[in-house]
């Protein structure tokens, strides 16, 4: 299948908590893994990614981890901050060449 | 950096019309672009693959006589919307891959048929 999961669907966390949000992926072959912030009615927004030849990828607050042999991928935030709270997606790169998203997590961050 | 430009940003369509969203790489030719539909609260789903030159391949359950999809050159791709109905209401967005750049996405489309 093509499928990606993304758990969990909804995250509330106090602000300076960490959040982790977890997704699977089905293609072995997968090779790219972004991450992307969307507000509501606008594009998505890159926040971070990995290429299946690294395993973590570290920017500030964000991190990412990526276990090729689970094929799994999870979103670190640190610190977190009211205006964190957005939804969050995760992707998979799949063969040939297309983009699948990730069901989404709304992560909503109490001051 | 690399952008996608898409139009309109809005439309509002009566039901059984047909309509037209553009998708325009700026500073770089897009070979292949690719085209999602988002319902509110649900994700990006994709819908289509546009090829330049050449059909595109489209995802399982879309409607390829319904959905038109037309990458006449290296920079533009359009998806018209035919004989909409309300239940087609739905964000649009486009998206072009750039390798090792990523995907560049357009800023979206929100259809509303009436």
């Amino acid at each position: 299948g093509e499928n990606v999961e993304q758990h969990p669907s909804t995250l509330s966390v106090q602000e300076g908590d960490s959040a982790v949000i977890k997704c699977t992926y089905s293609d072995s072959a997968s090779n790219y893994f972004p991450w992307y912030k969307q507000e509501l009615g606008k594009r998505p927004q890159l926040i971070i990614d990995i290429r299946s030849n690294v395993g973590e990828k570290k920017d500030q607050r964000i991190a990412v981890t990526l276990n090729k042999t689970a094929k799994h991928f999870s979103l670190h935030i640190t610190e977190t901050q009211p205006e964190d709270s957005a939804v969050y997606f995760c992707a998979a790169h799949l063969r040939p060449q297309k983009l699948v998203f990730g069901t989404g997590t709304r992560l909503l961050v109490s001051p | 950096g690399a952008v996608v430009s898409q139009h309109p940003s809005r439309v509002i369509c009566k039901s059984g019309t047909s309509v037209k969203i553009e998708c325009r790489s700026l500073d770089f030719q897009a070979t292949t672009m690719f085209w999602y539909r988002q319902f509110p609260k649900q994700s990006l789903m994709l819908m289509a693959t546009s090829n330049e030159g050449s059909k595109a391949t489209y995802e399982q359950g879309v409607e390829k006589d319904k959905f038109l999809i037309n990458h006449a050159s290296l920079t533009l791709s359009t998806l018209t919307v035919t004989s909409a109905h309300p239940e087609d209401s739905s964000f649009y967005i486009c998206s072009a891959n750039q390798g090792l750049l990523g995907y560049t996405f357009g800023s979206g489309t929100r259809l509303t048929v009436v």
